[in-house]
Parts: structure tokens; sequence; C-alpha cells
């Protein structure tokens, strides 16, 4: 299970931490993304880290504003969201996705298992 | 960057009737495909990965298929539970992943 926190109203330019905990599976076995999904609209990734927390990737749109960050000991993946933008506005949500054991890298599918948080970026 | 496109934008078809969605890439992601279905005020939900894999307690009736650049998702006799929108994704460049603009599923 993942429940995600943390989403609210904020003014443009402004900043936001979103959480997501995690239960029932070895957490610190899976690489964990964010995927985004703006009003009416589809589905878009938006940043991912490894099991360690050491490599991370972002979409080129949130590079320089977004940090993703996990803490294997409290199970959680975190959303460092500063200088926002109306753009950002969306549903929030987190999933695991590759799996990795003793080196070994497994793809398994993009498991999105919490129900989001909403992020509103509006003055 | 690699961008997906879904066909057809929407697809009205009745229960029991066979549904063939389609998702082509701009350039190769060899296998690298996978299939989620949405509904309204709900979580995207995994159904194919690597083009033809199913995920955990998906029915039988999703099947997925192609590589290279041209994908399908086939649901081979439609329930009133299966419409929605449907989106493929690649993970071509991973860590990096892309998203089609997805297709709706409604009842006609």
């Amino acid at each position: 299970q993942l429940v995600e926190s943390g989403g609210d109203l904020v003014q443009p330019g402004g900043s936001l931490r979103l959480s997501c905990a995690a239960s029932g599976f070895t957490f610190n076995n899976y690489w964990m993304t964010w995927v985004r999904q703006a009003p009416g609209k589809g589905l878009e990734w938006v940043a991912n880290i490894d099991q360690d927390g050491n490599e991370k990737d972002y979409v080129d749109s949130v590079k320089g504003r977004f940090s993703i960050s996990r803490d294997n000991v409290k199970k959680s993946l975190y959303l460092q969201m500063n200088s926002l933008r109306a753009e950002d506005t969306a549903v929030y949500y987190c999933a695991r996705e590759m799996a990795v054991a003793g080196g070994s890298y497994n793809y398994y599918g993009m498991d999105v298992r919490g129900q989001g948080t909403t992020v509103t970026v509006s003055s | 960057e690699i961008v997906l496109t879904q066909s057809p934008a929407t697809l009205s078809l009745s229960p029991g009737e066979r549904a063939t969605l389609s998702c082509r890439a701009s350039q190769s992601v060899s296998g690298y495909l996978a299939w989620y279905q949405q509904k309204p005020g709900q979580a995207p939900r995994l159904l194919i990965y690597d083009a033809s894999n199913r995920a955990t307690d998906i029915p039988a009736r999703f099947s997925g298929s192609g590589s290279g650049t041209d994908f399908s998702l086939t649901i081979s006799s439609l329930e009133p539970e299966d419409f929605g929108v449907y989106y493929c994704q690649q993970r071509r460049n991973w860590p990096s992943y892309t998203f089609g603009q997805g297709t709706k599923l409604e009842i006609k």
C-alpha cells in the first residue's frame, strides 16, 4: 500500500513537500516514482529514485525545482517542490517500479497503489 | 524524447464486444511498453508490462502485443467495468518514462 500526503493550495513561487508512506512490501528493494495528472489531462512521469537514494531522474519541466528523496528506515518517499507554477497543479501519485535485489534488476511494471494527493498552485 | 501516440482517441463499444487499442512510438521502444487503465477519481491501474505480460490479478481477457514502434492492447470480450481511459507508457530510456495521451473506452 502507498499513502500520499502533503498536497495543498499554494501560491505561485511557493514550496510544498509531498510524502508517500509505503507498507506491505520490501521498500528498500524498489526504485520509487512520482507521477502526476493535471485536471482533465493525462498522466506524466515526474521523478524517480533508486533503492538507496543515490540515483535520481526528473522530467525536464521540473529539473532544478523539484527534488526526490527517500527514507528507507521510515519506508517513506518524498517530493520537495520549489518555485511552484500554475502548471504544476495536479494530483500526484507515488508508485513502486524497478525491483533490485542482489544487483539484479527485475521490472514488473509501475505499480500505482495510492489514491494521490492534490497540489493546487494559484494566487 | 520518445512520443507515444494512441488511437483512437475515443472508442465506443458494447459489453461483450472485442476492443483493440493502439499505441505507436516515435522511435523503437523494443518491448518496453506498458498499459494502464484509469477510472474517474481513481489511480491508474497497471494492466500489462513489457508489451505482453499481464500484471498481478489482471483478467485473461486483457492481452498486449507488439514490439518496436507498434503495440496493441486487446480486450477479448468487454465487461461493464472495463470502461475508462487507457494509457500506454514506455521505458526505453529508463529511468525516465513517457505516457501516451490516452484512449477513452466508453459504453456505446
